[in-house]
């Protein structure tokens, strides 16, 4: 089944305390995206990647890093989570533009992180 | 701020009555739009797009509806169903950087 899987799928953490929330996807897509939603604020985007080893920021990026080392993985890291952070991650990925015919995004189930 | 908005937050329709969500947008280099319908405690899960070079596009019970000349994007949901109840989220995209911009929803409820 074609599918991007999250984890962890819930984590409650402490300010300071380094954390990763893993990304994977199935489908050999090549551009994968990170996201955060909040209330009244929609969907906004962290950081993208068009393929492997290529990575940039999209309209939210302070506080997170991220790495591709590989196609199918894109994990997302806070390496000093801040309360301001807590939020609802998802993950998402999607063919390159030039190889599909549609532009859809595939989303995993959301990561949801409070950070105390 | 992002340039694509909702006109209304909330929408409530009766089962079986037709639905019609709309949507704004302002930079008229978008050349996609999506929409998404995310249920609760769910990711965001495509339902239709649709280019710039269209005005109107048609799925399974959804229409999308484009008018560049207003910059208006509407999704018409035919005979709304309970398992229609969601948010629904409208996407612009410029091609250059595969980047989408979402709306902030619309929570469509559908009363029995």
């Amino acid at each position: 089944e074609a599918q991007v899987t999250q984890n962890p799928r819930y984590l409650i953490t402490v300010t300071g305390k380094k954390l990763t929330v893993t990304c994977s996807q199935n489908m050999n897509h090549e551009y994968m995206s990170w996201y955060r939603q909040d209330p009244g604020l929609g969907l906004r985007q962290i950081y993208y990647s068009m393929n492997v080893e290529v990575t940039d920021k999209g309209d939210v990026p302070e506080g997170y890093k991220v790495s591709r080392k590989e196609k199918r993985n894109f994990p997302l890291i806070l390496e000093s989570p801040s309360p301001n952070q807590t939020s609802l991650y998802f993950c998402a990925s999607r063919k390159d533009r030039e190889y599909a015919n549609t532009g859809e995004l595939f989303f995993g189930e959301g990561s949801r992180l409070t950070v105390l | 701020g992002e340039s694509v908005g909702l006109h209304l937050p909330t929408l409530s329709v009766q089962e079986g009555d037709n639905s019609i969500i709309n949507c704004a947008y302002s930079n008229s280099a978008s050349d996609y739009f999506i929409w998404y319908k995310q249920e609760s405690g769910k990711g965001p899960q495509f339902i239709i797009d649709i280019r710039s070079n269209m005005d109107k596009r048609q799925g399974q019970r959804v229409t999308v509806l484009l008018n560049k000349t207003v910059k208006h994007l509407s999704l018409q949901i035919a005979a709304t169903q309970p398992g229609d109840s969601a948010v629904y989220f409208c996407a612009e995209n410029m091609g250059s950087n595969y980047k989408l911009t979402f709306g902030k929803g619309t929570l469509l409820t559908v009363n029995p």
